[in-house]
């Protein structure tokens, strides 16, 4: 059974840090992984869609990578601000039925 | 234009109620999704539509029942709905089956409240 897993659960950081969460997959055959933010109630956003190929993928501050050696994806978050506080998700998207395979999810907070 | 809209915001129905929840892209995609989302966890599939047809029914009950009228329209229909149900019910679509053909774009969701 594939899986996904997102530690931190929570990250608290001062506004300005540069930051890394972190995304873990069991997939060793992963096609790609998607990383979202989600506001509280509200839909995913979708940030980035990165390629097993691409290795990482840009988006203004927003910079993830994929690893599938070490089973691993990063999203990097330049200069963070209090706008980026949100629950961030990844998910892979390895399947050929539609199914998505999601992560629990950081909950990230930037204070002023 | 990458949107998904979905009707109504919010939804407050009594456990013999018959609602229904709609879903709306003019992105082309081909494929449609409903997912179920609760309080603090990651969204739960629910059904699949890849053009216009049923592809995957995640053993949802059956008082839940998904409608795909034509390739840009999605529909839930709710009847004799239980508390437990009550949740954040988000519409996805995709290009293709999500994954291996494209990227999978949200709604901003419909809340539900079954009381």
């Amino acid at each position: 059974k594939q899986e996904v897993t997102q530690i931190p659960a929570a990250l608290s950081v001062p506004e300005g840090e540069n930051l890394v969460l972190n995304c873990s997959f069991t997939d060793s055959a992963i096609y790609n992984l998607q990383w979202f933010r989600q506001d509280p109630g509200k839909g995913l956003t979708s940030l980035l869609l990165i390629q097993s190929s691409q290795r990482e993928q840009t988006s203004g501050r927003l910079n993830a990578s994929l690893d599938k050696s070490s089973g691993r994806s990063t999203l990097y978050i330049a200069a963070s601000q209090p706008g980026d506080s949100a629950t961030y998700l990844c998910a892979d998207g390895s399947s050929n039925t539609g199914k998505l395979i999601f992560g629990q999810g950081t909950t990230l907070q930037v204070k002023p | 234009d990458t949107e998904v809209t979905q009707t109504p915001k919010h939804l407050v129905m009594g456990m013999t109620n018959k609602k229904s929840l709609k879903c709306e892209q003019h992105m082309g995609h081909r494929a449609m999704y409903w997912y179920k989302q609760k309080a603090k966890k990651p969204p739960e599939l629910m059904f699949v539509y890849s053009y216009e047809k049923l592809s995957i029914n995640e053993s949802v009950p059956s008082r839940f029942s998904p409608e795909c009228p034509n390739s840009s329209l999605l529909n839930l229909h709710l009847h004799a709905l239980q508390p437990e149900d009550s949740a954040l019910y988000l519409c996805a679509s995709s290009p293709g089956l999500a994954g291996v053909a494209g990227e999978l774009f949200f709604g901003e969701g419909s809340r539900l409240t079954v009381l």
